[in-house]
């Protein structure tokens, strides 16, 4: 079985740009969150979709955006790109269900590079 | 959500078992422990959740004390590919989920050989 899958694995962008990140879920799973890893800041919550709807946002600026497709994909859209959204940035799933119990998965992230 | 306390960074020899402690004196009721980890480069995994009674599964047991404020992560023959950050989370579930993990700073385990 397939696990969460993230594109592209590695992105350079210089300041002011926009980057567009990518995560297909686990197959049968309905829910998609993605986290920011920034140096020495840890995993930091960004974005939880469920059922192609928006129901949590972390402490993050609205050039952070992103949305859910039919198909339970996902895209994470950061506009006017700053230096310190440099980060590696995980997506995860879960069933819904899965997800009152706890258990994530993560895909293997996209690392973003802002020059 | 309740906050986390765990050391920085332990040592364990190889094919020995690794006790990761976690402090959580704040935990409510409808909270559970989970740990994940996370190797070098690679998203986190999630490894045990728990309530309030002990747990095991293949990969680790989670050993939580009767009142609940502090637990205990085994992982009963450590391996090389063991080392990596543990993160202790705790967080409720149900009607409360909001989607959110917090992430401290976890344990680093580092397994020599």
């Amino acid at each position: 079985e397939a696990g969460v899958t993230q594109s592209p694995t590695h992105l350079i962008k210089t300041r002011g740009q926009q980057a567009t990140l990518r995560c297909s879920p686990i197959s049968g799973h309905t829910s998609v969150y993605w986290y920011q890893q920034a140096l020495g800041l840890g995993l930091q919550f960004l974005l939880w979709y469920d059922e192609g709807e928006e129901r949590n946002r972390g402490n993050f600026p609205p050039r952070f955006s992103g949305r859910q497709f039919p198909n339970y994909s996902s895209e994470l859209n950061v506009n006017a790109l700053e230096l310190e959204d440099s980060a590696l940035y995980l997506c995860a799933s879960s069933l819904v269900g899965g997800m009152i119990t706890g258990e994530l998965f993560f895909g293997e992230g996209s690392r973003l590079t802002v020059l | 959500d309740a906050k986390t306390t765990q050391p920085p960074s332990m040592d364990c020899a190889e094919g020995r078992a690794a006790n990761l402690p976690c402090n959580h004196s704040t935990i409510s009721g409808n909270e559970y422990v989970y740990w994940y980890r996370q190797i070098h480069s690679q998203g986190p995994q999630y490894i045990i959740h728990g309530l309030k009674n002990n747990e095991t599964n293949e990969m680790a047991s989670l050993i939580i004390t009767e009142d609940r404020k502090s637990s205990t992560l085994i992982l009963p023959h450590a391996t090389l590919r063991d080392t990596a950050v543990y993160y202790c989370i705790v967080r409720p579930i149900g009607s409360s989920n909001t989607g959110k993990l917090i992430f401290g700073q976890g344990t680093t385990l580092q397994v020599k050989p």
